[in-house]
């Protein structure tokens, strides 16, 4: 079975770090791109950041940029986003997506979500 | 303020048809980008509804179909059902910005 799974969200300060992993199976993760999405509590989806299947080409949005690092280990079939100098604002249901079935990027696979709330 | 803009509710009847609009911009939908829709269902994740404009992944029933004209793209839903109800969600990529890929705000479909 097709399946992306997250990890590693919960509660932490502002100011703080926290470090969410994916697991893939049932495919060939390292030939796949990949992304993570966040969708604020009430609120539409956002993408955050973008990494090749290679890991050579990586993307951020302006609002997580110099914050958060994304990474992956293709011998692990996992993706990672370390997250550091947590806001309020980015409290949320965080995705990992791939892209890279149809091109173009579409997201055709999506994780369950991990939730990170960032309050004192 | 999204660069795709949806309207943020639409709504009809079992069996009935209803559509959903995207409006872009020159630097997106406009500039030839593919566009995809989205469905979730509530407390669920993202699922791949349409890819590459009208073009729907295997299982996704053909009552949903996708369209692209211009700076703007529609999903239409035709013999509306009650488990449709969710929120939809166009995605492309835009060339003025350096986070490539962007989504429209989302449309809550009601199914009366």
């Amino acid at each position: 079975e097709v399946q992306l799974v997250e990890s590693g969200g919960g509660l932490v300060q502002p100011g703080g770090s926290l470090r969410l992993s994916c697991a893939a199976s049932g495919f060939t993760f390292s030939s796949y791109e990949m992304n993570w999405v966040r969708q604020a509590p009430g609120k539409g989806l956002e993408w955050v950041s973008y990494i090749s299947s290679s890991g050579s080409t990586i993307y951020y949005a302006d609002s997580v940029k110099g914050r958060f690092t994304i990474s992956r280990d293709n011998a692990k079939n996992s993706l990672y986003l370390q997250m550091n100098s947590l806001r309020a604002e980015d409290t949320a249901v965080y995705y990992c997506a791939s892209s890279g079935s149809y091109g173009s990027g579409a997201f055709d696979i999506w994780g369950q979500g991990t939730m990170v709330t960032v309050s004192s | 303020q999204s660069v795709l803009t949806q309207p943020p509710s639409v709504s009809g009847a079992p069996g009935q048809r209803v559509t959903i609009s995207c409006t872009g911009s020159s630097s997106n939908i406009g500039a030839g980008y593919d566009v995809h829709w989205y469905q979730q269902l509530p407390g669920t994740a993202p699922k791949l509804l349409i890819y590459g404009n009208s073009n729907r992944p295997s299982g996704v029933p053909d009552r949903f179909s996708g369209s692209k004209s211009g700076t703007s793209a529609s999903l239409a839903i035709t013999g509306l059902q009650a488990e449709d109800e969710a929120d939809y969600y166009c995605q492309s990529y835009d060339s003025s910005l350096s986070a490539p890929w962007v989504f429209g705000g989302g449309t809550k479909l009601t199914v009366l």
